[in-house]
């Protein structure tokens, strides 16, 4: 079982629409969570943080379970500039400092 | 602003050659990592290091050294490069304990041939 499961999608969602993805994490030392974003043919970048009592950034929501251990991000009033791969990143806090990476969710937006 | 510099964006090199991959980063950090990029299989670990000198294996290293003799700098090295290690590198670095965000560079696209 991977550490870190997405449904890869791709999800084709029409502009203005709402979208969710999910993400699933097996080590349940993990303590640290988020939500990347990676261009095509560009590095990965930091979308935002996930905190356990769920947190907001403009039209980006995400929320943390640790007790089912998934993770998730809603985009409301989706805009052509959010397509995009989202990659779901998990942080164990013992030991080293690796990050595990899901494969990443394929998100495009159609006028 | 922040930044992780990859030397190259595009390299295409011969089976049997040993490859160097190097990676700066301007911001003082002290973990550095390498990551291998490939369809279906996502962002996968090579290599870490958390100072100068120290390297931690990480999920796929067979094929791959590093080394890190300063601490801006980050080298993955492919001793007998093979077709199956085409892929995407992907550098990071990250301050110590308790940092809120990686920061990648832009990428190698390494074909081997």
């Amino acid at each position: 079982r991977k550490e870190v499961e997405q449904d890869p999608g791709p999800f084709n969602v029409p502009e203005g629409a709402t979208v969710a993805f999910n993400c699933t994490y097996s080590n349940s030392a993990s303590q640290s969570f988020f939500w990347y974003r990676q261009d095509c043919r560009k590095e990965p970048k930091l979308l935002m943080s996930v905190y356990s009592s769920g947190n907001e950034d403009g039209r980006f929501t995400a929320q943390l379970n640790r007790a089912s251990q998934y993770i998730s991000l809603l985009i409301r009033d989706s805009k052509l500039s959010d397509s995009a791969t989202y990659l779901c990143v998990v942080r164990s806090n013992f030991g080293n400092e690796k990050l595990t990476f899901g494969t990443g969710t394929r998100l495009t937006i159609i006028p | 602003d922040v930044k992780v510099t990859q030397s190259s964006r595009y390299l295409v090199k011969r089976t049997g050659e040993k490859v160097f991959l190097e990676c700066v980063q301007d911001m003082d950090h002290e973990n550095m990592f390498w990551y291998r990029q490939d369809p279906g299989l996502g962002l996968r670990l090579i290599y870490f290091s958390y100072d100068v000198k120290m390297k931690e294996k990480g999920d796929i290293p067979e094929g791959y050294s590093v080394s890190r003799e300063k601490k801006e700098r980050f080298s993955l090295i492919l001793e007998s490069a093979s077709t199956n290690q085409t892929s995407m590198y992907l550098c990071a670095s990250t301050q110590p304990r308790d940092w809120t965000e990686a920061f990648f560079g832009q990428g190698t696209r390494l074909t081997v041939v």
